[in-house]
């Protein structure tokens, strides 16, 4: 049962434009979203993150939308540079709950 | 703030040999730390969630036998994969929480190489 969903393996944008990365959940208790990025071979960076009270984020060229009835987040990255082409993971949680349930990833490619 | 190191970044050894990896919070206190495994181009699977100074918790399918985790510090988790076999071989990741909040932050990883 995947609880957290990115549908989208992969995404290829130009350099400069605007990147989106969806994500959706099935599980009605999650509280706190978060979305991380991931070069091969390394640990994923903790990126931005968007509590339930909210429905948008925003943190330098990173803006996170969250639209609770629809239960669907999304990541929008602008303008989009090369050094932003990575897998990202989208994640959730639940207050009292220690883990978090990942996402599959999106690969995301920025074109020059 | 919020650096996890691992060590070592990669590691071969041979199949029925034990191997361990430590992974440390350098500048936070880490309740909670959390050991993940990736295959090639696959998400992240979470082995186990540990405390410090209580035994982890395993998630299913996961053999605690074989792979041994012990948080006996708030500073330092450590993953012995006992008995390796290269179907063993795998990135393994580990993650830390502080109790402030529910983001985990993550080490580099480790590359084990059965052979």
């Amino acid at each position: 049962d995947q609880q957290v969903k990115q549908n989208s393996p992969s995404l290829s944008v130009q350099e400069g434009r605007i990147s989106i990365l969806n994500c959706d959940y099935t599980n009605s208790m999650f509280d706190y979203f978060l979305w991380y990025k991931k070069y091969p071979a390394e640990g994923p960076t903790f990126l931005i993150s968007i509590s339930s009270i909210k429905d948008k984020n925003e943190d330098g060229r990173f803006t996170v939308f969250l639209n609770k009835s629809a239960k669907h987040l999304s990541l929008h990255i602008v303008p989009s540079q090369p050094g932003d082409s990575a897998v990202y993971f989208c994640a959730a949680t639940y207050q009292g709950a220690q883990k978090l349930v990942f996402g599959q990833g999106t690969r995301l490619t920025i074109n020059p | 703030g919020a650096v996890v190191s691992q060590h070592p970044s990669r590691v071969i050894c041979k199949s029925g040999t034990s191997v361990k990896i430590e992974c440390r919070s350098l500048d936070f206190q880490a309740t909670t730390m959390f050991w993940y495994r990736q295959f090639p181009k696959q998400s992240l699977m979470l082995m186990a969630t540990s405390n410090e100074g209580s035994k982890a918790t395993y998630e299913q399918g996961v053999e605690k036998d074989k792979f041994l985790i012990n948080h006996a510090s708030l500073t330092l988790s450590t993953l012995t994969v006992t008995s390796a076999h290269p179907e063993d071989s795998s990135f393994y990741i580990c993650s830390a929480r502080e109790d402030r909040g529910p983001e985990q932050y993550f080490g580099p990883g480790t590359r084990l190489t059965v052979t």
